[in-house]
């Protein structure tokens, strides 16, 4: 299947501090990325879902200017956390599809452990 | 919003029983896939039905689908000890994830 990275894995940052995560398509062209955050024992929510050169759409209760998404390429989207504070602490997963695929299968980031302290 | 609700939640067997998790959901889809996510790391695909499609096998794995019900089943046959995950339904086009089901497999 088709790779998805995800920079960092592991991140730690004091409250107030902004914190960018990369999501890469290493061999497929992206043309619609996810991204989900994931509590301890929780499921994935959906948080927005971002096309090359537009603007992402953004889930319901989820603050477009505290987490903004940047996908500029096939390749790479960009969610930075602003202002990140305690209650930001989560894992954020990433995932990447082509709308050249038949089968709309989305292929996952290995995700971002984000800890604000 | 959730769309999928696994059930059930957790499931605990024996290493060669088989495990059957279910997952309902809402709206009309084009497909529906399954995942497994093992503890605080990434989920791997495991299958994808699309919704003119009423089973799917791979390997051990067996998927059905009722889009009258709107519910699809993941059959594991003859577990093992390193099944032990969460596995997720998730729905297109926007992928929304459902609740999980906590799977452990005891040796």
């Amino acid at each position: 299947g088709a790779v998805v990275s995800q920079h960092p894995s592991r991140v730690i940052c004091k409250s107030g501090t902004s914190v960018k995560i990369e999501c890469r398509s290493l061999d497929f062209q992206a043309t619609t990325m996810f991204w989900y955050r994931q509590f301890p024992k929780q499921s994935l929510m959906l948080m927005a879902t971002s096309n090359e050169g537009s603007k992402a759409t953004y889930e319901q209760g989820v603050e477009k200017d505290k987490f903004l998404i940047n996908h500029a390429s096939l390749t790479l989207s960009t969610l930075t956390v602003t202002s990140a504070h305690p209650e930001d602490s989560s894992f954020y997963i990433c995932s990447a599809s082509s709308d050249r695929s038949s089968s709309y299968e989305q292929y996952f980031g290995p995700g971002t452990r984000l800890t604000v302290t | 919003s959730q769309q999928g609700e696994e059930d059930p939640q957790a499931l605990s067997i024996q290493e060669g029983e088989n495990a059957t998790m279910n997952c309902s959901y809402k709206t009309s889809i084009n497909n529906l896939q399954w995942y497994r996510q093992n503890s605080g790391r990434g989920l791997v695909h495991l299958i994808l039905i699309r919704s003119n499609e009423r089973e799917k096998h791979s390997g051990r794995l067996r998927v059905t689908l009722d889009t009258s019900k709107k519910s699809s089943s993941l059959l594991i046959t003859a577990s093992r000890a390193a099944d032990t995950a969460s596995y997720f339904c998730a729905t297109s086009p926007k992928y929304i994830f459902g609740t999980g089901t906590r799977l452990k497999v005891l040796a």
